[in-house]
């Protein structure tokens, strides 16, 4: 199985801040990865698949890169209502897996 | 307005089951493959398992492979998961969510349902 691996596991951040979140995967995905957003009590939210492309309605603060093992989400200017868990996620092999997530809150 | 609403989480006994089900509305469901994933108490996400829009292919993690069965309806627009010989690892909320898990998009997510195995 692939394993997924995410650093920082929690930053604290000024609003207004960019913000960078790493992503690695085990072994080579290509550009299947997505971005979840999670905020407490509520189910994920698909923020970019195919690690560069924006759901539609996702705010363009938000974005993603990388393709292979190396994979970057940037916030580019940091909101309150941005404070949430990040997650990253590949579909290029069964199972698909999370990494363990990012707690992103507000310095 | 698209939704997603799951159904069926309690309190069971370890060993024991629970049927979970996922109302889906606002979207075209016989056409959408669909996933359940789930979140342990203060933990990360899991995936679950996959059935394809036909329910001709389906997917299990090794976790879970054996004891949970995912199925669908799509003329009542449901989807479901029977959960048998339950264990408190099992514990957790479960989401039942669109094809955006294999970057297909748009993405839909239900809010969850908690599922608590303890004696």
């Amino acid at each position: 199985d692939i394993q997924m691996t995410q650093s920082p596991s929690s930053l604290s951040a000024s609003v207004g801040d960019r913000v960078t979140i790493t992503c690695q995967a085990s072994q080579d995905i290509s550009n299947y990865l997505n971005w979840y957003q999670q905020k407490p009590g509520k189910a994920p939210k698909l923020l970019i698949y195919d690690a560069s492309n924006l759901e539609t309605g996702v705010p363009s603060r938000f974005s993603g890169s990388g393709s292979g093992t190396d994979f970057t989400f940037t916030i580019s200017s940091l909101q309150p209502e941005d404070i949430a868990t990040y997650y990253c996620q590949q579909y290029d092999n069964l199972p698909p897996a999370f990494g363990p997530g990012t707690k992103v809150d507000i310095k | 307005e698209v939704q997603l609403v799951e159904s069926g989480g309690g309190l069971v006994q370890p060993g024991g089951s629970l049927r979970l089900s996922c109302a889906a509305s606002g979207f075209t469901f016989s056409s959408y493959s669909m996933n359940w994933v789930r979140q342990a108490p203060g933990k990360g996400l899991e995936w679950v398992s996959y059935i394809s829009s036909s329910s001709s292919t389906i997917y299990y993690a090794d976790s879970v492979k054996g004891r949970f069965t995912i199925s669908r309806d799509n003329a009542k627009n449901s989807l479901y998961l029977q959960m048998n010989s339950l264990r408190a690892e099992d514990t957790a909320v479960y989401y039942c969510a669109s094809r955006g898990v294999f970057g297909v998009v748009p993405d839909y997510w239900g809010q969850g349902t908690l599922v608590t195995v303890s004696s």
